[in-house]
């Protein structure tokens, strides 16, 4: 099994449909992340957590919110979709004991909002 | 804020031929510098980190970067490519202190052909 787990892998939806986002690890770190990747843009940071009672926006929030449900599992949810969040969706996790933060990745969960 | 930028979003080699991948990177303090690489259809794996140290790094797949504070560059090196060095590659930079939040490039596409 994958080290990060993301679900689904692919997604189409309709706008102003809520959509959410899975991310599941078993490397047992405590940081997570979320970010997007588009075309040309490469990967932004949209929200990072580094345990379970920690939560912070990154780069480009708003439209989404995340939970972090236990260590492992880290959620992100599109309250009411638009197009423009159709995107290629990554979770990832780190170890603060590795020093200087080496991601390690999901698979990406396709979103396309139509 | 620290930030990078890869010069060329396509970059297109023969088979056999040096791979070079540029990057440049902005920082008001020492940064800590990724190369990730992306295969189709797969999330990101790291290359190589440089964080403190020998300025030459050694990654997998025979790539190496070279840390030159004075160029502010991280450029991402092969001697001989192979078929299956085709993906995308990220350059990313992060610092000590900063969150440890991943700042990335836009990536650049490397084309290998026979």
């Amino acid at each position: 099994d994958a080290d990060v787990t993301q679900t689904p892998r692919n997604r189409i939806t309709k706008t102003g449909k809520r959509i959410m986002l899975e991310c599941s690890q078993t490397k047992g770190h405590d940081r997570m992340y979320w970010y997007r990747q588009d075309p040309g843009l490469g990967l932004r940071l949209i929200y990072y957590s580094f345990d379970v009672k920690d939560i912070n926006k990154g780069e480009i929030s708003d439209g989404y919110s995340v939970s972090r449900q236990a260590q492992a599992k880290f959620s992100l949810s599109l309250e009411s979709a638009i197009p423009n969040q159709t995107a290629l969706y990554f979770c990832a996790t780190s170890d603060v004991s590795s020093g200087a933060n080496v991601l390690t990745f999901g698979a990406g969960s396709r979103l396309t909002v139509l | 804020a620290q930030s990078v930028t890869q010069l060329g979003s396509h970059v297109s080699v023969s088979e056999g031929a040096l791979v070079l991948l540029r990057c440049n990177y902005s920082s008001s303090v020492p940064p800590y510098l990724f190369w990730y690489v992306q295969y189709p259809n797969q999330g990101l794996q790291l290359l190589l980190k440089y964080t403190t140290g020998a300025t030459l790094v050694k990654g997998i797949n025979g790539f190496e970067a070279e840390f030159k504070k004075s160029e502010t560059s991280f450029h991402l090196t092969k001697p001989s490519a192979h078929m299956s060095d085709a993906a995308e590659y990220f350059c990313a930079v992060t610092i000590t202190g900063g969150g440890n939040k991943l700042t990335f490039g836009t990536g650049t596409q490397l084309k290998v052909e026979l």
